[in-house]
């Protein structure tokens, strides 16, 4: 079974910290995701990477930086963290193609920033 | 930014009976669209995918698309209350593109 695996389930932080969100996937997928989902607004892309060191914007990239130094792990970075920051962080992960509309998920991050 | 658009919902049916969900995309030159279901609390989950025009059945599931009119849509028959959950709708290949979900109660 394809396994990405998020680094905390829950995560509450302070206005202007910086946050760390870690994902590891063990498929050996060439793309890595970084979603947020808020109530009514679905799931948006923050952004992806296609390979290791490679990163592309998605939808919402403001407030955002991400990092990606080997295949498996992609990590996303709130460089100040923002109350309007506070949301379900979602990761994802798939093979390029066609069939990398199949992504797999990780179980989420609720991020509360106060 | 691509859009897609689903049925609002909440939709409730009785167990037994068939959801219909309904989705349209802005993207004419889209290929490729997924349904994904997410239960409360969860993460997304791969129903189905679909990529040509017409139907595709697995199990319960229908996927049908229609790319003159940008449409596609999941019928789900002999609908069961463990079917009860959110319903995304997923347009394009590798950067998909999300709708807002639709929440489908199925009531014993």
């Amino acid at each position: 079974d394809v396994k990405v695996t998020q680094s905390s389930r829950y995560l509450v932080k302070r206005t202007g910290e910086k946050v760390f969100l870690e994902c590891v996937q063990d498929m050996d997928h060439e793309n890595m995701f970084w979603y947020r989902q808020d109530p009514g607004l679905g799931l948006r892309l923050i952004y992806f990477s296609y390979d290791v060191k490679m990163k592309e914007k998605g939808d919402i990239p403001e407030g955002y930086s991400v990092s990606r130094e080997k295949k498996e792990r992609f990590s996303l970075i709130l460089e100040s963290a923002s109350t309007n920051q506070t949301s379900m962080y979602l990761c994802a992960s798939t093979r390029p193609g066609l069939e990398g509309g199949v992504q797999y998920f990780g179980a989420g991050t609720r991020l509360s920033v106060l | 930014q691509k859009e897609v658009e689903q049925n609002s919902g909440p939709l409730s049916v009785p167990e037994g009976a068939i959801a219909s969900l309904n989705c349209t995309y802005s993207d004419r030159g889209s290929q490729s669209f997924f349904w994904y279901r997410q239960y409360s609390g969860k993460s997304p989950e791969l129903i189905m995918f679909i990529y040509s025009n017409g139907d595709k059945e697995d199990g319960r599931f229908t996927a049908q698309l229609n790319k003159a009119s940008q449409y596609v849509s999941l019928l789900i028959r002999d609908s069961q209350p463990s079917d009860s959950a959110t319903y995304l709708c997923a347009v394009d290949y590798y950067k998909l593109s999300f709708g807002a979900g639709t929440t489908v109660t199925v009531r014993a």
